[in-house]
Protein backbone atom coordinates (compact mmCIF):
# COMPACT_ATOMS: atom_id res chain seq x y z
CA UNK A 1 0.00 0.00 0.00
CA UNK A 2 1.76 2.90 -1.25
CA UNK A 3 -0.45 5.60 0.51
CA UNK A 4 0.72 9.15 -0.52
CA UNK A 5 3.87 9.95 -2.44
CA UNK A 6 6.00 13.17 -3.51
CA UNK A 7 8.11 14.08 -5.98
CA UNK A 8 10.94 14.77 -6.51
CA UNK A 9 11.70 14.60 -3.06
CA UNK A 10 14.93 17.17 -3.51
CA UNK A 11 15.03 19.87 -6.15
CA UNK A 12 17.07 22.75 -6.59
CA UNK A 13 16.22 25.50 -9.42
CA UNK A 14 17.10 28.77 -10.28
CA UNK A 15 14.80 31.91 -10.11
CA UNK A 16 12.12 32.09 -12.56
CA UNK A 17 11.98 29.09 -13.50
CA UNK A 18 8.59 26.96 -13.57
CA UNK A 19 8.84 24.08 -11.38
CA UNK A 20 6.12 21.27 -11.01
CA UNK A 21 5.73 19.09 -7.18
CA UNK A 22 3.78 15.81 -7.96
CA UNK A 23 1.46 14.20 -5.75
CA UNK A 24 -0.26 11.16 -5.90
CA UNK A 25 -2.60 8.84 -3.56
CA UNK A 26 -3.77 5.25 -3.61
CA UNK A 27 -6.77 5.18 -1.42
CA UNK A 28 -9.27 7.46 -3.45
CA UNK A 29 -9.47 9.85 -0.29
CA UNK A 30 -11.18 12.82 -2.05
CA UNK A 31 -9.81 16.05 -0.18
CA UNK A 32 -6.30 16.82 -1.34
CA UNK A 33 -3.58 19.33 0.44
CA UNK A 34 -0.60 21.31 -0.25
CA UNK A 35 1.52 22.64 2.64
CA UNK A 36 4.60 24.89 3.38
CA UNK A 37 6.29 24.42 6.08
CA UNK A 38 8.87 27.55 7.34
CA UNK A 39 10.95 27.58 10.21
CA UNK A 40 9.53 30.40 12.25
CA UNK A 41 5.55 30.61 10.21
CA UNK A 42 4.87 26.30 10.91
CA UNK A 43 2.43 24.54 8.43
CA UNK A 44 0.41 27.01 6.42
CA UNK A 45 -1.79 25.48 3.55
CA UNK A 46 -1.29 26.71 -0.04
CA UNK A 47 -4.30 25.13 -2.02
CA UNK A 48 -6.87 22.43 -1.56
CA UNK A 49 -8.99 20.63 -3.44
CA UNK A 50 -11.93 18.85 -2.65
CA UNK A 51 -12.39 16.61 -5.88
CA UNK A 52 -11.56 16.19 -9.35
CA UNK A 53 -11.84 19.70 -10.81
CA UNK A 54 -12.72 21.13 -7.87
CA UNK A 55 -9.86 23.43 -6.10
CA UNK A 56 -9.67 26.13 -3.68
CA UNK A 57 -6.93 28.33 -2.55
CA UNK A 58 -5.32 28.75 0.72
CA UNK A 59 -3.52 30.90 3.11
CA UNK A 60 -0.80 31.70 0.87
CA UNK A 61 -2.24 30.70 -2.56
CA UNK A 62 0.16 33.72 -4.78
CA UNK A 63 2.70 32.53 -6.86
CA UNK A 64 1.20 28.36 -6.98
CA UNK A 65 -1.16 27.06 -9.56
CA UNK A 66 -2.52 23.80 -9.12
CA UNK A 67 -4.70 21.06 -10.57
CA UNK A 68 -6.69 18.07 -10.35
CA UNK A 69 -7.95 16.15 -13.29
CA UNK A 70 -7.50 12.94 -11.28
CA UNK A 71 -8.36 12.13 -7.80
CA UNK A 72 -5.20 10.67 -7.45
CA UNK A 73 -2.85 13.27 -8.42
CA UNK A 74 -2.45 17.05 -6.99
CA UNK A 75 0.75 19.07 -8.69
CA UNK A 76 1.54 21.94 -7.57
CA UNK A 77 3.65 24.08 -10.15
CA UNK A 78 5.30 27.50 -9.16
CA UNK A 79 5.12 29.64 -12.22
CA UNK A 80 8.10 31.77 -11.57
CA UNK A 81 10.22 30.20 -9.03
CA UNK A 82 11.23 33.35 -6.05
CA UNK A 83 13.59 32.75 -3.23
CA UNK A 84 11.14 33.31 -1.09
CA UNK A 85 9.30 29.74 -2.09
CA UNK A 86 12.45 28.02 -1.01
CA UNK A 87 10.72 25.56 1.64
CA UNK A 88 9.51 21.71 2.12
CA UNK A 89 6.30 20.89 0.54
CA UNK A 90 3.87 18.77 1.90
CA UNK A 91 1.02 17.30 0.57
CA UNK A 92 -1.79 15.71 2.12
CA UNK A 93 -5.10 13.78 1.30
CA UNK A 94 -8.02 13.24 3.53
CA UNK A 95 -11.39 11.13 3.17
CA UNK A 96 -13.29 14.21 4.39
CA UNK A 97 -13.16 17.93 5.69
CA UNK A 98 -15.23 18.05 8.36
CA UNK A 99 -13.07 16.30 11.66
CA UNK A 100 -11.31 14.63 9.93
CA UNK A 101 -7.40 13.66 10.20
CA UNK A 102 -5.38 14.09 7.13
CA UNK A 103 -2.74 11.86 5.88
CA UNK A 104 1.06 13.44 4.85
CA UNK A 105 3.30 12.53 2.21
CA UNK A 106 7.04 12.65 2.73
CA UNK A 107 7.88 16.25 1.59
CA UNK A 108 9.41 17.72 -1.25
CA UNK A 109 12.31 19.93 0.02
CA UNK A 110 12.75 22.76 -2.75
CA UNK A 111 15.82 25.29 -2.90
CA UNK A 112 15.38 28.33 -5.19
CA UNK A 113 18.87 30.07 -6.19
CA UNK B 1 -13.18 30.66 16.82
CA UNK B 2 -10.90 27.06 17.38
CA UNK B 3 -7.11 27.18 18.55
CA UNK B 4 -4.49 25.06 19.62
CA UNK B 5 -1.34 26.00 22.27
CA UNK B 6 1.23 23.75 22.74
CA UNK B 7 2.80 24.73 26.02
CA UNK B 8 6.05 23.68 25.35
CA UNK B 9 8.28 24.45 22.51
CA UNK B 10 11.18 22.23 23.76
CA UNK B 11 11.20 19.08 26.18
CA UNK B 12 14.26 17.03 26.89
CA UNK B 13 13.85 13.26 28.84
CA UNK B 14 16.47 10.28 29.52
CA UNK B 15 16.26 7.35 27.85
CA UNK B 16 13.44 5.26 30.13
CA UNK B 17 11.70 8.19 31.77
CA UNK B 18 8.09 9.07 30.83
CA UNK B 19 7.16 12.03 28.34
CA UNK B 20 4.46 14.40 28.77
CA UNK B 21 3.90 16.72 26.05
CA UNK B 22 1.17 19.44 26.47
CA UNK B 23 -1.28 20.73 24.36
CA UNK B 24 -4.56 22.86 25.28
CA UNK B 25 -7.38 24.02 22.63
CA UNK B 26 -10.06 26.10 22.37
CA UNK B 27 -12.95 25.54 20.81
CA UNK B 28 -16.79 26.32 20.66
CA UNK B 29 -17.93 23.12 19.43
CA UNK B 30 -16.83 19.28 20.42
CA UNK B 31 -13.57 19.42 18.30
CA UNK B 32 -11.67 16.42 17.10
CA UNK B 33 -8.07 16.31 18.02
CA UNK B 34 -4.99 14.89 17.08
CA UNK B 35 -0.90 14.34 18.25
CA UNK B 36 1.30 13.97 14.55
CA UNK B 37 4.72 13.62 15.21
CA UNK B 38 7.48 14.37 12.38
CA UNK B 39 10.73 12.74 13.13
CA UNK B 40 13.63 15.00 10.77
CA UNK B 41 13.74 14.78 7.27
CA UNK B 42 10.36 13.38 6.74
CA UNK B 43 6.41 14.02 6.61
CA UNK B 44 3.90 14.37 9.44
CA UNK B 45 2.37 10.93 10.92
CA UNK B 46 -0.58 10.59 12.92
CA UNK B 47 -0.07 9.28 16.26
CA UNK B 48 -3.52 9.54 17.35
CA UNK B 49 -6.64 11.10 17.47
CA UNK B 50 -9.63 12.23 19.91
CA UNK B 51 -13.10 12.08 17.74
CA UNK B 52 -15.43 12.37 21.17
CA UNK B 53 -15.74 8.23 21.77
CA UNK B 54 -13.23 7.41 24.85
CA UNK B 55 -11.12 10.20 26.01
CA UNK B 56 -8.31 8.30 26.94
CA UNK B 57 -6.87 7.84 23.27
CA UNK B 58 -4.12 4.91 22.34
CA UNK B 59 -2.24 5.61 19.12
CA UNK B 60 1.00 4.15 17.72
CA UNK B 61 4.32 3.50 19.81
CA UNK B 62 3.23 3.65 23.05
CA UNK B 63 2.10 6.89 22.80
CA UNK B 64 -1.45 7.85 24.46
CA UNK B 65 -3.35 11.46 25.22
CA UNK B 66 -6.45 12.04 27.39
CA UNK B 67 -9.13 14.62 26.73
CA UNK B 68 -10.27 16.57 29.38
CA UNK B 69 -12.90 19.18 28.14
CA UNK B 70 -13.06 20.79 31.82
CA UNK B 71 -9.45 21.75 31.35
CA UNK B 72 -9.78 21.91 26.91
CA UNK B 73 -6.25 19.68 27.69
CA UNK B 74 -4.95 16.98 25.03
CA UNK B 75 -1.50 15.73 26.75
CA UNK B 76 -0.01 13.09 25.15
CA UNK B 77 1.93 10.84 26.92
CA UNK B 78 4.26 7.45 27.39
CA UNK B 79 5.31 5.52 30.21
CA UNK B 80 8.97 5.18 28.31
CA UNK B 81 10.60 6.86 26.21
CA UNK B 82 12.90 5.56 23.57
CA UNK B 83 15.93 7.44 21.42
CA UNK B 84 13.30 6.57 18.64
CA UNK B 85 10.80 8.85 19.93
CA UNK B 86 13.07 11.88 19.46
CA UNK B 87 11.29 13.80 16.93
CA UNK B 88 8.77 17.11 16.62
CA UNK B 89 5.56 16.68 17.76
CA UNK B 90 2.58 18.93 16.55
CA UNK B 91 -1.03 18.97 18.17
CA UNK B 92 -3.57 19.85 16.02
CA UNK B 93 -7.39 20.55 15.90
CA UNK B 94 -10.30 20.23 12.96
CA UNK B 95 -11.79 22.94 12.97
CA UNK B 96 -16.15 22.88 11.85
CA UNK B 97 -15.98 25.12 9.13
CA UNK B 98 -12.95 25.76 6.29
CA UNK B 99 -11.77 28.32 4.64
CA UNK B 100 -8.50 29.61 3.33
CA UNK B 101 -6.32 28.24 6.19
CA UNK B 102 -8.09 24.66 5.84
CA UNK B 103 -9.87 22.62 8.43
CA UNK B 104 -6.96 21.62 10.41
CA UNK B 105 -5.27 23.93 13.08
CA UNK B 106 -1.54 23.19 13.74
CA UNK B 107 0.44 23.97 16.86
CA UNK B 108 3.60 25.32 16.97
CA UNK B 109 4.70 22.22 17.49
CA UNK B 110 7.00 20.51 20.10
CA UNK B 111 10.56 19.31 19.69
CA UNK B 112 11.50 16.26 22.09
CA UNK B 113 14.97 15.59 22.38
CA UNK B 114 15.98 11.94 24.63
CA UNK B 115 19.21 11.52 26.14
CA UNK B 116 20.95 8.02 26.32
Amino acid sequence: DAGITQSPRYKITETGRQVTLMCHQTWSHSYMFWYRQDLGHGLRLIYYSAAADITDKGEVPDGYVVSRSKTENFPLTLESATRSQTSVYFCASSESYQLHEQYFGPGTRLTVT
Amino acid sequence: AQSVTQLDSHVSVSEGTPVLLRCNYSSSYSPSLFWYVQHPNKGLQLLLKYTSAATLVKGINGFEAEFKKSETSFHLTKPSAHMSDAAEYFCVVSRSYGGSQGNLIFGKGTKLSVKP
